[in-house]
């Protein structure tokens, strides 16, 4: 139990469908991300919130749409997804609202599949 | 935009070997992190050095950051198999974020 809970844990979605990650932060924390874990690729992060706010979108196409209602729970909307969106995708918190330091409690993740 | 390097990217010791793990930077780091990440797991946070030339240990793991906040380096001494794995380093970026290098993943041979 890490306090930062995605779902759902598989996900497999045709590239016209739309659908939803969803993460859930029970820590108190000020800042969520989303980060997209490929194989053989670094980390990519691809959306923060800080205090509610977007605060950094790492030029991620427009078919990823981040959703942050309230300080614990973070969304990220997908419609026409190609395959090579599949991936892991990883929910953080962090208790600093800058994000620059401190440690970063990841969630599980999504195993996203784009068929 | 910045990067962190990290090397090697793959490791295969046998159980008892020791480990090392390299992070290097082309710009002054303000901070290093390193995380874990088990196989089918999340990255896991392990410690974090701020301070120029610092050394911290957590029993066989050893964390040290370079004179310059250029590079760290993780060191495991007589490796075990709970030891298989990812292993990351991150830094904030000059916007402030957490960028991650590549990882080193280690497998070890009982």
């Amino acid at each position: 139990e890490t306090g930062v809970t995605q779902t759902p844990r598989h996900l497999v979605m045709g590239m016209t469908n739309k659908k939803s990650l969803k993460c859930e932060q029970h820590l108190g924390h000020n800042a969520m991300y989303w980060y997209k874990q490929s194989a053989k690729k670094p980390l990519e992060l691809m959306f923060v919130y800080s205090l509610e706010e977007r605060v950094e979108n790492n030029s991620v196409p427009s078919r990823f749409s981040p959703e942050c209602p309230n300080s614990s729970h973070l969304f990220l909307h997908l419609h026409t997804l190609q395959p090579e969106d599949s991936a892991l995708y990883l929910c953080a918190s962090s208790q600093d609202p800058t994000g620059g330091n401190g440690e970063l409690f990841f969630g599980e993740g999504s195993r996203l599949t784009v068929l | 935009g910045q990067q962190v390097m990290q090397i090697p990217q793959y490791q295969h010791v046998q159980e008892g070997e020791d480990f090392t793990t390299y992070c290097n930077s082309s710009t002054t780091l303000s901070n290093i992190q390193w995380y874990k990440q088990r196989p089918g797991g999340h990255p896991v946070f392990l410690i974090q050095l701020v301070k120029s030339g610092e050394v911290k240990k957590q029993k066989r793991l050893t964390f040290q950051f370079g004179e310059a906040k250029k590079n760290s380096s993780l060191h495991i001494t007589a490796t075990q198999t709970t030891d298989v794995g990812t292993y990351f380093c991150c830094s904030s970026s000059n916007t402030g974020k957490l960028i991650f290098g590549q990882g080193t993943t280690l497998q070890v041979k009982p």
